[in-house]
């Protein structure tokens, strides 16, 4: 069973710093392209980041352009999203899903709460 | 960016009718090279992950019910169930990945009528 764990979340002051992971079982990960989306509410599904196989191309949505950072061990089995200067527009559940662009499977999602 | 607009935001149809929820795309998302939409549909349901249910506009994902349907080209895409079940309450969504950012619908939350 294709299964996508993420954790890492939690409340943040705004200005700091958090760093997700998503842990892929049930799959070969390593030749899997993979992304994050948030959920935002009142604004609903947006997309975030997303990271070739080997983990050394990667795209991001311009409002976490220089902030957040994807990366992925094959080795594993995991993939990260590193995000400093949080901001309390930055709150949101944080999704890790499957796939170049179609997404196939996605986790539960973790809750990230930046607030003072 | 592209921007995807859901149409109605709530739905609400008794069991065993049809269920339609509209999608619209600012951008054509009909790649000519390939013949094909770049246009996904999702179903989240309480407490569950988001499951794809239609990609490439009309391709059904396997395992899906094929009450579970899909239609449509450019800028204009419907989903369609043909007899709701009490299991298909959920909130559904439109995302197209014809360009990035990928960009998602709103979201139309279906309830029993």
């Amino acid at each position: 069973e294709v299964q996508l764990v993420e954790s890492g979340g939690g409340l943040v002051q705004p200005g700091g710093s958090l760093r997700l992971s998503c842990a892929a079982s049930g799959f070969n990960f390593g030749i899997y392209w993979m992304q994050w989306v948030r959920h935002i509410p009142g604004k609903g599904l947006v997309w975030v980041s997303r990271i070739n196989i080997e983990g050394n191309s990667t795209n991001y949505a311009d409002s976490v352009k220089g902030r957040f950072t994807i990366s992925r061990d094959n080795t594993k089995n995991t993939l990260f999203l590193q995000m400093t200067s949080l901001g309390v527009e930055d709150t949101a559940v944080y999704y890790c899903a499957r796939g170049r662009q179609v997404l196939h499977a996605w986790g539960q999602g973790t809750l990230v709460t930046v607030s003072s | 960016d592209i921007v995807m607009t859901q149409s109605p935001d709530f739905l609400a149809v008794s069991l065993g009718e049809r269920a339609t929820i509209n999608c619209k795309s600012s951008q054509n998302i009909l790649y000519s090279s390939n013949n094909k939409n770049y246009l996904g549909w999702y179903q989240q349901k309480p407490g569950q992950p988001l499951r794809l249910l239609i990609y490439w506009a009309t391709t059904r994902e396997s395992g899906v019910p094929d009450r579970f349907s899909a239609s449509g080209s450019g800028t204009d895409f419907t989903l369609t169930i043909s007899s709701l079940q009490a299991e298909d309450v959920a909130v559904y969504y439109c995302h197209q990945y014809y360009s990035l950012p990928y960009t998602f619908g709103q979201g139309t939350k279906l309830e029993i009528k």
